[in-house]
Order: C-alpha cells, then structure tokens, then sequence
C-alpha cells in the first residue's frame, strides 16, 4: 500500500512566521505535488516535483518555496505566513507513467 | 470557461437510487479524466479514470466521456449512505501532463 504521511494534521502560526510542512511518500514516486484547497475553489496545485533537487511552480506559487532533497520527502515552506495562507494542505505522491496520485491525509493550517 | 467545470450540490438521492454526477471541460484540457471521492474532513481517493469515448465500467460505478460535448459523467448505482461524500472531476492540463486540474467538487447525499 502506498503511503503518504504529512507531519502536522492542524497548525496553528501567526503572521510572519516561517511555517514549514512536510511530507513523505513510501514508494520511490517520482513526483510529488503540493495542493491547497479552499471551499468554493477546489483543489489548486501550488508546486510540483518530478525528481530530488526538481521542482516547477503550479497554478499559485506566490509566498510559497519547496524543497526536495531526498527523493521521499517535498517540503512545502511558507517564508512569511498571512492570513489568506489559511487553507488545507495536500500533498500527493505518483510513480511515473502511472496515472494514479495518491494524497496524503492533509495539514489544516490556520494563520492568525 | 473554467477548465474543469462542477456542480457544487448538494445532489440529494435516495438510498438505492442512481446519483449522476456530471463535470464538463475546456479545451484547455488533455483527453485524460479522473473521478476522485473525497470524505467530508479526508484526503481524495481515486475511483475511476477515463480516456475513451463511452463508457467504463467498474463495480457499481460508471464513467461516462463524451468528447463531443467536452463532459464527463461518473454514474453511482444502488447508492449507499455511504457513498455520501464530495466527488472530484480532474483532467489533465494540455501539454503538461504532470498538472491535474480539479472541478470544485459535487457533495452527494444519499438519504437513507
């Protein structure tokens, strides 16, 4: 069974903060996603990676940077967290050629 | 016109019933479609992806893609309670097959 896990289920920061949320997948997937999803908008993909050290901006990148290092784990980093970074945090992990992305359980983040 | 286009519901159906969820797309999107259910307070799972024209079938669950008409339809038969939860139209962006847009997402309820 493939696993993602993500180090925080809620978050609690204020303004300004460096916040930094993790995720790790347990089987050697390529490519890693981080998504927000806000009522009324949906999931939107902030950043993706295809391979350590690889990255590309998604669809919403302003005030956000990742890192990966390893190939298991991509990190999400917010460098000054605001109030409108309040959101739910998915990360995602796929193999290559695999049409099947798998979510972790969420971080629920709130900035106060 | 959004790329990927949801009902946000509620679609209320009762038990035993059949729920048809229905998603139309852009021609900003790849021919690549995903159905993913998501439980109130989880993460998205996948149910069923489609590339065809026609109809895919699996357990109690059909996809539906008109090209054509540029939607696509996830039938749900003999709906159970606990079927209830909100159901996620994707595609895949064109020209970029690593990005997965995501509808809004249609809650159903299936009333016992």
């Amino acid at each position: 069974d493939v696993k993602v896990t993500q180090s925080s289920r809620y978050l609690v920061k204020r303004t300004g903060e460096k916040v930094f949320l993790e995720c790790v997948q347990d089987m050697d997937h390529e490519n890693m996603f981080w998504y927000r999803q806000d009522p009324g908008l949906g999931l939107r993909l902030i950043y993706f990676s295809y391979d350590v050290k690889m990255k590309e901006k998604g669809d919403i990148p302003e005030g956000y940077s990742v890192s990966r290092e390893k190939k298991e784990r991509f990190s999400l980093i917010l460098e000054s967290a605001s109030t409108n970074q309040t959101s739910m945090y998915l990360c995602a992990s796929r193999r290559g050629g695999d049409e099947t992305q798998y979510f972790g359980p969420g971080t629920r983040l709130l900035v106060l | 016109q959004k790329e990927v286009e949801q009902n946000s519901g509620p679609l209320s159906v009762p038990e035993g019933a059949i729920a048809s969820l229905n998603c139309t797309y852009s021609d900003r999107v790849s021919q690549s479609f995903f159905w993913y259910r998501q439980y109130s307070g989880k993460s998205p799972e996948l149910i069923m992806s489609i590339y065809s024209n026609g109809d895919k079938e699996d357990g109690r669950f059909t996809a539906q893609l008109n090209k054509a008409s540029q939607y696509v339809s996830l039938l749900i038969r003999d709906s159970q309670p606990s079927d209830s939860a909100t159901y996620l139209c994707a595609a895949l962006r064109r020209g970029a097959t690593n990005k997965l847009i995501f509808g809004t997402g249609t809650l159903l309820a299936v009333q016992p």
